[in-house]
């Protein structure tokens, strides 16, 4: 039983297309986020929810919206794709907000064509 | 702001052989440093952490990391790699914001 689960794994789409990522998790946990890891693997937090309020928001385009609907999930919607969104997006979570303890989905792979 | 290096890119070591991958931190307070690794294909998992107190700390798959106030450094050590260690190394801090803040990540490939 998957601990943080992402669908869908692998995303193709063209340019100025509007894509949303989902994220689940069973571990009871607060808070969760989403990270992104550009192709030098580079992994960069793009926005963090606790209790489904908002409380960490990168300088990441408007063009990228999180939804938490409740804590246990936390959905990225995208608009108007880029070629430069090509990436992988990982979603995780964590019982609390500061220790850095995190459990990270396996991944969604998006290619913007 | 507080930052990680890892100095290599890509590491490369025969199977049995002893591992230290190396990482640097900037950060003004006490930090909370991690190692996570990604396998092929899968997210990332917590190796170990370190928060305080002893500076030597076990984590899991047989690795441990020591904590270095005074070199700012706290590397990565197996005494004896298999095959199955081959991932990506990433060190990270928590810094300002409770953000987690990664390194750029050490590629290990095992030689058998």
């Amino acid at each position: 039983d998957t601990a943080v689960s992402q669908t869908p794994k692998y995303l193709v789409t063209q340019m100025g297309n509007d894509k949303s990522i989902k994220c689940e998790q069973n571990l009871g946990h607060d808070t969760m986020y989403w990270y992104k890891q550009d192709s030098k693997k580079f992994l960069k937090i793009m926005f963090s929810y606790n209790n489904k309020e908002l409380i960490i928001n990168e300088t990441v385009p408007n063009r990228f919206s999180p939804k938490s609907p409740d804590k246990a999930h936390l959905n990225l919607h995208i608009n108007s794709l880029e070629l430069g969104d090509s990436a992988v997006y990982f979603c995780a979570s964590s019982p609390g907000t500061s220790d850095g303890i995190q459990y990270f989905g396996a991944g969604t792979r998006l290619s913007v064509l | 702001a507080q930052s990680v290096t890892q100095p290599d890119i890509h590491i490369t070591v025969s199977e049995g052989a002893s591992l230290e991958l190396r990482c640097n931190y900037s950060y003004g307070a006490t930090p909370y440093l991690f190692w996570y690794v990604q396998s092929p294909g899968q997210g990332l998992q917590l190796l170990l952490k370190y928060f305080s107190g002893d500076t030597l700390v076990q984590g899991i798959k047989g690795f441990e990391a020591e904590f270095k106030r005074s070199q700012s450094s706290f590397n990565l050590r197996k005494p004896s790699v298999h095959w199955s260690d081959a991932a990506e190394y990433f060190c990270a801090v928590v810094g300002g914001a409770q953000k987690l803040v990664f390194g750029q990540g050490t590629r290990l490939t095992i030689n058998p």
